[in-house]
């Protein structure tokens, strides 16, 4: 069974300063599909930015980027230029090649501070 | 285009009794998956349907049970409830066809179920 780690469960990062959100995960398909949400406090789920395991260039979305290492299994966010409205619980997910049955990691809640 | 829409936004229940969640996908979207968050357990995958047929299913009691309807409306049913059914029940739509990275997860607002 897969399964999605997040061992960072609470960081804070300055207003317009990176930061890098972890993720591990372990599976045994040579192909998959990677994804990071966002839940802000409002609680609706927005996707963030998605990567497929075939493709090896990161994935970039704005002030988003994705650090994707698949033979170690990591799959890092990183967040430029953070803004207040950031702020949210950010979930790493997995999902196979049939996308029918996502895996969530436990989440890492990431305050902006201004 | 209207988003996933959930109803009702919060629920109290009782333990013993039963209850019905519905959740209205995207326009032209076919598969409605279901999810329950918790703050211990986190996102769990409850079941997948597809053109009104449970694709997936997760490791749940049968006392958890879905449904899709030829419009793609999906309900999630939750009998004899128990005080640890408490939780944030999210829907999610997709196209639910091709790669999944071009059919990813749109959720709903979520219903919070309160079991007393």
């Amino acid at each position: 069974a897969q399964t999605v780690t997040q061992s960072q469960p609470e960081m804070s990062v300055q207003e317009a300063e990176t930061v890098t959100l972890s993720c591990t995960y372990d599976t045994s398909e040579n192909n998959y599909y990677l994804f990071w949400y966002k839940q802000p406090p409002s609680r609706q789920m927005i996707l963030v930015i998605r990567q497929e395991a075939y493709k090896q260039q990161n994935a970039t979305e704005n002030r988003f980027s994705v650090n994707f290492q698949k033979a170690a299994k990591s799959f890092s966010l990183k967040i430029s230029d953070s803004q207040l409205g950031d702020t949210a619980m950010y979930f790493c997910a997995f999902t196979d090649n049939y996308g029918q049955n996502f895996v969530f990691g436990p989440g890492t809640r990431l305050s902006v501070l201004p | 285009k209207a988003g996933v829409t959930q109803t009702p936004r919060y629920l109290i229940k009782t333990r013993g009794q039963q209850v019905t969640l519905s959740c209205s996908p995207i326009s032209g979207h076919r598969s409605v998956s279901w999810y329950q968050q918790t703050p211990g357990q986190g996102l769990q995958f409850l079941f997948e349907y597809f053109s009104e047929t449970q694709r997936n299913k997760g490791n749940f009691p049968g006392r958890f049970s879905g449904r899709q309807f030829s419009n793609s409306r999906s309900e999630m049913n939750v009998s004899t409830l128990e005080l640890g059914d408490s939780a944030l029940y999210l829907c999610a739509s997709s196209t639910g066809t091709g790669a999944p990275d071009n059919s990813p997860l749109h959720f709903g607002n979520g219903t919070r179920l309160t079991v007393t």
